[in-house]
């Protein structure tokens, strides 16, 4: 099957800094990728849609500017976030959609960021 | 308003046994359901999708129903392992390109050696 990769798998920043996580399609292109946030115990949350070429599509309550999503190619997305806070810290995963609609949605591994 | 819902308490059944996921969902007419499972601390796994003119779906040990009246979709592993175990997530997509897949809060499955 497809595989999306994600890196760092860990991280652990000071606070005020900023990390970026990476999300690659390794083997298809991948015109739309999402990014999701995933508390212990909870489900995922979409943080918001990234478009190749074109700027994120942010779910109501996402900070543009603290979550900065840049999608510059066909097999990478990165999130950014700057400035972090202890509250960022969670579970950040990425997917990537093959094609048009309907088809399946591959998930990276996701990334732990702990901001201390 | 729109709802995803699956049974947030554990299902825990005896290995051997099929164990049975339920997702319901109320203002969403998806043309696509799909399943996932989600071992802690990583990303979700590709299962299953079944379409919404599709009632039935299988993959190995695997089932899944979708009744689109009932606005339900029914998850089965039959023969379950202990290596089962996981969470199992529903997910609607309303088949509009570049729509993001909706999930549900899915379900601990335990299955007991």
């Amino acid at each position: 099957g497809a595989v999306v990769s994600q890196h760092p798998s860990w991280v652990i920043c000071k606070s005020g800094t900023s990390v970026k996580i990476e999300c690659r399609s390794l083997d298809f292109q991948a015109t739309t990728m999402f990014w999701y946030r995933q508390f212990p115990k909870q489900s995922l949350m979409l943080m918001a849609t990234s478009n190749e070429g074109s700027k994120a599509t942010y779910e109501q309550g996402v900070e543009k500017d603290k979550f900065l999503i840049n999608h510059a190619s066909l097999t990478l997305s990165t999130l950014t976030v700057t400035s972090a806070h202890p509250e960022d810290s969670s579970f950040y995963i990425c997917s990537a959609k093959k094609g048009g609609a309907g088809n399946t949605i591959y998930f990276g591994e996701g990334s732990w960021l702990t901001v201390v | 308003s729109q709802k995803i819902e699956q049974n947030s308490e554990a299902l825990n059944i005896q290995e051997g046994k099929t164990a049975t996921l339920t997702c319901n969902y109320t203002n969403y007419s998806p043309a696509y359901l799909q399943w996932y499972r989600q071992d802690p601390g990583r990303g979700p796994v590709f299962l299953l999708l079944i379409r919404e003119n599709e009632k039935e779906k299988r993959k190995e040990r695997l089932k899944v129903t979708f009744d689109t009246t009932l606005k339900q979709s029914l998850f089965h592993i039959t023969a379950s392992q202990p290596a089962d175990s996981a969470t199992y997530l529903c997910a609607l997509d309303t088949g509009n390109a570049g729509n993001m897949l909706t999930f549900g809060g899915g379900t601990r499955l335990m299955v007991k050696p």
